[in-house]
């Protein structure tokens, strides 16, 4: 069984720092691979997915996230955030179903 | 194209009584899944679902819960006699095969 692990709970930062998110998983198969985004009182988004090709994936919104098989990691970055990406992510496994990690919350100040 | 609705976005219920939430999937979807968020907690995987048939239940809890996608109509998720630690945030996602899935708002269940 596959499972997720993201390795920050909350995370507080400035507008224009660096944002980078840890997410590790768990699965002997091919993975395909999920980073969503819920904002405050809205639905799941999707950011970014990765299934093969470029390990490096260009998501919305300025997000990447880089598939490194060795390391099990999937971490999710942006180079410089905004206080509109204050919100919850979640990274996740995808085996038809979608195994979910514990989700980060981020709070950008202004 | 309408993205998936669920409702209702909110749902209260005292302990005994019965939840009913709906999901109706995107045009074109017939595979939905139900997903479960606690608080504090990411998503729990409970039940996949294609038209009249459940696929996959390895989530759900073994009593007072079930799902039906029929063949008109929403799915439904119904949880019978509720208790308190029911109280979640129960999401829907519909998807045309087994790829990306498009997430609902969300039921919002309080058992009090």
């Amino acid at each position: 069984a596959q499972s997720v692990s993201q390795h920050n709970h909350h995370v507080i930062l400035s507008e224009a720092a660096s944002l980078e998110l840890g997410c590790n998983y768990s699965y002997g198969g091919t993975v395909n691979l999920f980073w969503y985004v819920q904002y405050p009182g809205q639905h799941l988004q999707l950011l970014l997915k990765y299934f093969s090709g470029d390990p490096l994936v260009k998501g919305i919104k300025g997000f990447e996230a880089e598939f490194i098989k060795s390391k099990f990691s999937f971490n999710l970055r942006k180079p410089s955030v905004q206080w509109s990406d204050t919100a919850e992510y979640f990274c996740a496994v995808h085996d038809y179903k979608l195994s979910f990690g514990a989700g980060t919350t981020v709070t950008v100040r202004a | 194209n309408a993205g998936v609705m669920q409702n209702p976005r909110h749902l209260v219920r005292r302990r005994g009584q019965e939840a009913r939430l709906r999901c109706s999937p995107m045009k074109g979807h017939s595979h939905v899944y139900w997903y479960r968020q606690l608080p504090e907690e990411g998503l729990k995987f409970m039940v996949y679902l294609q038209k009249e048939n459940i696929i996959d239940e390895s989530g759900m809890p073994k009593e007072r819960f079930s799902a039906e996608f029929p063949k008109e109509g929403p799915s439904i998720l119904r949880i019978q006699q509720v208790v308190r630690g029911d109280s979640a945030a129960y999401f829907c996602a519909s998807s045309p095969s087994k790829d990306e899935q498009y997430f609902g708002p969300g039921t919002r269940l309080t058992v009090t």
